[in-house]
């Protein structure tokens, strides 16, 4: 059973600060995984996608890495600005020959960026 | 262009009622999945839905129940509600399942 954890739970830092999230997950047979935001009481917004193939991705300040044979990624946030405060989320979607649709979360970590 | 569009916003029910769920998907996508997200906790994966049927399930007893129509829209139907049923109701949509999956901003629901 896939499972994902996400360290640390909580994490506030100043404004300013380069920061890493971590994701880990323990069935490496994954077809993609996907760092998503949730700001209180809302949806997920979808922030970077990594196939399971791929490295890594970047979109302006987020950058992403996978290291799949290890069961890893990183959320990496350059300059951060206290509009990024919100909870983190990983998912994979784990690779079962086109049969698996689901998303597996972790539980996320909740960030706090202070002016 | 409309995104994921849950209804309603928020809901209290109490024990041992009924509740439907409604979820417009994205515009061109015809897949739609349902999660429950519980405080603090990461979102569960209940089932999804293609072609109007059924097409994966997750560790949800029978009581959580699902319809898609012709247009693609989706209900999640949830039958004796329990105390732990409180959650936040996230449905996603796609194109065909496998590709990113889109989300809406959920249905709070509270039981009483």
């Amino acid at each position: 059973k896939q499972e994902v954890t996400q360290i640390p739970a909580a994490l506030s830092v100043p404004e300013g600060e380069n920061l890493v999230l971590n994701c880990s997950f323990t069935d490496s047979a994954i077809y993609n995984l996907q760092w998503f935001r949730q700001d209180p009481g809302k949806g997920l917004t979808s922030l970077l996608l990594i196939q399971s193939s791929q490295r890594e991705q970047t979109s302006g300040r987020l950058n992403a890495s996978l290291d799949k044979s290890s069961g890893r990624s990183t959320l990496y946030i350059a300059a951060s600005q206290p509009g990024d405060s919100a909870t983190y989320l990983c998912a994979v979607k784990e690779d079962r020959g086109g049969s698996n649709y689901k998303l597996t979360f972790g539980k996320g970590t909740l960030l706090t960026v202070n002016p | 262009d409309a995104g994921v569009t849950q209804s309603p916003t928020h809901l209290i029910k109490t024990r041992g009622q009924q509740v439907t769920l409604r979820c417009s998907p994205k515009s061109g996508h015809d897949t739609v999945s349902w999660y429950q997200q519980a405080l603090g906790q990461g979102p569960q994966f209940i089932f999804q839905y293609y072609e109007e049927e059924e097409r994966q399930r997750g560790n949800f007893p029978d009581r959580f129940s699902g319809h898609q129509f012709p247009n693609y829209s989706s209900e999640l139907n949830v039958n004796a509600l329990l105390l732990g049923d409180s959650a936040l109701y996230l449905c996603a949509s796609s194109l065909r399942g496998n590709q990113p999956q889109h989300f809406g901003d959920g249905t709070r629901l509270s039981i009483l």
